[in-house]
């Protein structure tokens, strides 16, 4: 069964640092979003993606965040300067064509700033 | 107006019992609801999902309750198992493919 996939599971690096967090959607899906989840805390929206381009953005993704389909299958989040705040697990989930909006969602980067 | 609120934050069932959790929203323009399954240490999985033009879906022993008038959702377990100790989120989403607005979660723990 089709799924999607993240790397790293787990990724810890020093505050100000730069990360790339990497996402392959569900082949035939064309939406594609990333979520994070602090410790305990529900399920946030960060951007979603189609086209080539963000289609929509929470408050949360400011300018320290970007998102680029580098080639066909890979879909990345990147954190230009980490903050203490961003440690978090960060979800990709993608969805089909238009209309169906089922999403699923990859296992998480879990995120750690120190 | 985006939020949705769940509740309980936790809930303990004996095993073999009903688990309920509970869902509400304000926004009309919500028109697909769904639940997620999490495991720790995993991504949300879809369970079970519903429409707001029907009041009730069945997948095996999970049930959707939909009221419409009410702006109210929610997620019945029958015969909970021990492996259905996880953390549940609703979820509503408007139309197209926009993004999920979930709950805060209800955690879950089926005792034998």
């Amino acid at each position: 069964e089709p799924e999607v996939t993240q790397t790293p599971s787990h990724q810890v690096t020093q505050m100000g640092q730069e990360v790339i967090l990497r996402c392959v959607p569900i082949s035939n899906h064309l939406y594609f979003y990333w979520y994070r989840q602090i410790l305990g805390q529900k399920v946030e929206f960060l951007v979603s993606f189609y086209n080539n381009e963000i289609s929509e953005k929470s408050e949360i993704f400011d300018d320290q965040f970007s998102v680029e389909r580098p080639d066909g299958s890979n879909f990345t989040l990147k954190i230009r300067s980490t903050k203490l705040e961003d440690s978090a697990m960060y979800f990709c989930a993608s969805s089909g064509t238009s209309g169906i909006v089922e999403q699923f969602f990859g296992p998480g980067t879990r995120l750690t700033v120190l | 107006q985006q939020q949705v609120k769940q509740s309980p934050q936790s809930l303990i069932v004996q095993k073999g019992g009903i688990s309920i959790i509970n869902c509400a929203y304000e926004n009309t323009a919500f028109d697909y609801f769904p639940w997620y399954q999490q495991f720790p240490g995993k991504g949300p999985a879809l369970l079970i999902a519903i429409r707001p033009d029907v009041s009730e879906k069945k997948e095996g022993r999970f049930t959707i309750s939909f009221n419409k008038s009410a702006k109210q959702f929610s997620l019945h377990i029958m015969d909970s198992q021990p492996g259905d100790s996880a953390t549940y989120f609703c979820a509503a989403i408007g139309s197209g493919n926009t993004p999920l607005v979930f709950g805060k979660g209800t955690r879950l723990s089926v005792i034998a």
